[in-house]
């Protein structure tokens, strides 16, 4: 799977929009840009998943330009309850059998 | 009404002692995986299991055993424990790919994590 490289930490306030970008330089032709969320004391959860120009739910948007190369993660108005760790996979898009792979993850942190 | 559910949540115990963590999901979802979180967070595949039969085996010791009855469960065994074993340990499961090839996301589902504390 290819590397991914992600800020350590974030620090934003209630109500801002937040950016969290991601690299993946290596990333391969079939490969899909996952984001999973993980609150402390918590299991990861799916955020948002995409290939290439943007994807929006109900969650975020994930930005992704032609290239690939990178991706950025964007949650608009976060509250407290999105401090958490955001992780970056770049792989398969229907892993399937196959185990997830999570680099270090950005950790937000939203203030009051 | 927990989809993936681990038990127990917290597990303490001494060097050397054989354990298990229990690992139920009630999603029908044909594949199941454990994790390994450490201390600096990084999160690590340990055991995935398909309809019963391992499927992969990361670089793990041998003292760690998988333990899979039937599809909706899959245990994790430790013999011998150790100090770098402490952790937390999370379960997960997806579903089998169907209809399309490559037109789902084969989303994964975790459970809420046992924490290991071998003293």
């Amino acid at each position: 799977l290819a590397k991914t490289t992600q800020p350590i930490s974030m620090d934003s306030y209630e109500g801002q929009e937040v950016n969290i970008t991601c690299s993946h330089n290596n990333i391969a032709t079939n490969d899909y840009i996952t984001w999973y969320q993980q609150f402390p004391s918590q299991g990861p959860r799916f955020i948002i998943q995409g290939y290439k120009t943007k994807v929006t739910n109900e969650v975020a948007s994930l930005f992704i330009p032609a290239d690939r190369k990178s991706s950025t993660l964007s949650l608009p108005r976060v509250s407290l309850s999105d401090t958490a760790v955001y992780y970056c996979l770049v792989g398969d898009k229907a892993p399937g059998r196959r185990a997830l792979t999570f680099g270090s993850g950005t950790r937000l942190q939203v203030q009051p | 009404d927990t989809a993936v559910s681990q038990t127990p949540k917290y597990l303490v115990t001494q060097m050397g002692n054989d354990k298990s963590i229990k690992c139920e999901q009630n999603l029908g979802h044909d594949t199941m995986y454990w994790y390994k979180q450490d201390s600096k967070k990084f999160l690590k595949i340990m055991f995935s299991y398909n309809n019963k039969e391992l499927i992969i085996n990361e670089t793990v010791p041998n003292r760690f055993s998988p333990k899979s009855p039937d599809k909706a469960h899959l245990n994790l065994h430790i013999n011998s424990l150790e100090l770098g074993d402490s952790a937390v340990y999370f379960c997960a499961s997806s579903p089998r790919q169907t209809g399309e090839y490559r037109s789902s996301y084969n989303e994964q589902f975790f459970g809420p994590g046992t924490r290991l504390t071998v003293l």
